[in-house]
């Protein structure tokens, strides 16, 4: 089963150290998501990129947060000096067309979820 | 921000009834797709819907897309034990926006 891959899949940091979140899309997707979902809630949209390239950050966070999608290897998602409220699920998603063409799907992987103590 | 009224929050049902959720933005949605999620793991596509009116079908899963292109509903016919989860509707407000606006969820609860 080749779907996105995301690890780790449970991450413990204490305040102020760095979280490293890594994403491999399925097969043949060039194309990745990240999302935050924090407990009770839906999940909300933070960064689409395409391989080298940030097509739309709209929803990440100013400050400590960064996303990379490196041509070769997985895409990463950063957070310098985390805080209590950095605590969430953070989930991967891939598809193979991008750019909210007609019929594009978006599939998850199983999702990272970061504990700040 | 832009976002999605998902109802009912939550639902406790018997085994074998029929369950019916929805979804409505005051904004125009040009796709919509329903998702599950269970305890720990990501959320998986059960109905993607593309068109407005369209009605589609997945096994015991049927879903449409409202005519207005501001709703959406999900049934699920003759529940089982495993159909036990949190469904969530998502949307993509216009075309070519890439990024998914999610509902808050339905958590569903069966009793057996």
């Amino acid at each position: 089963n080749a779907g996105v891959m995301q690890n780790p899949r449970h991450l413990v940091r204490r305040r102020g150290q760095e979280a490293r979140l890594r994403c491999s899309p399925m097969k043949g997707h060039s194309h990745v998501y990240w999302y935050r979902q924090l407990p009770e809630e839906g999940l909300k949209f933070m960064v689409y990129l395409q391989k080298e390239n940030i097509i739309d950050e709209s929803g990440m966070p100013k400050e400590r947060f960064s996303a990379e999608f490196p041509k070769e290897g997985p895409s990463i998602l950063r957070i310098q000096q985390v805080v209590r409220g950095d605590s969430a699920a953070y989930f991967c998603a891939s598809s193979p067309q991008g750019g909210g063409s007609f019929g594009d799907t978006q599939y998850f992987g199983p999702g990272t979820r970061l504990t700040v103590l | 921000g832009q976002q999605l009224n998902q109802s009912p929050q939550s639902m406790f049902i018997q085994e074998g009834e029929d369950v019916s959720m929805n979804c409505t933005s005051s904004s125009i949605f040009n796709t919509w797709l329903w998702y599950k999620q269970d305890p720990g793991e990501g959320p998986v596509l059960l109905i993607a819907l593309y068109k407005a009116g369209e009605l589609t079908s997945n096994g015991r899963l049927t879903a449409q897309f409202g005519i207005t292109r501001k709703d959406s509903f999900l049934n699920i016919s003759a529940s089982i034990p495993s159909d036990v989860g949190i469904y969530f509707c998502a949307g993509r407000r216009i075309q070519g926006a890439q990024k998914l606006v999610f509902g808050q969820g339905t958590r569903l609860t069966i009793n057996p």
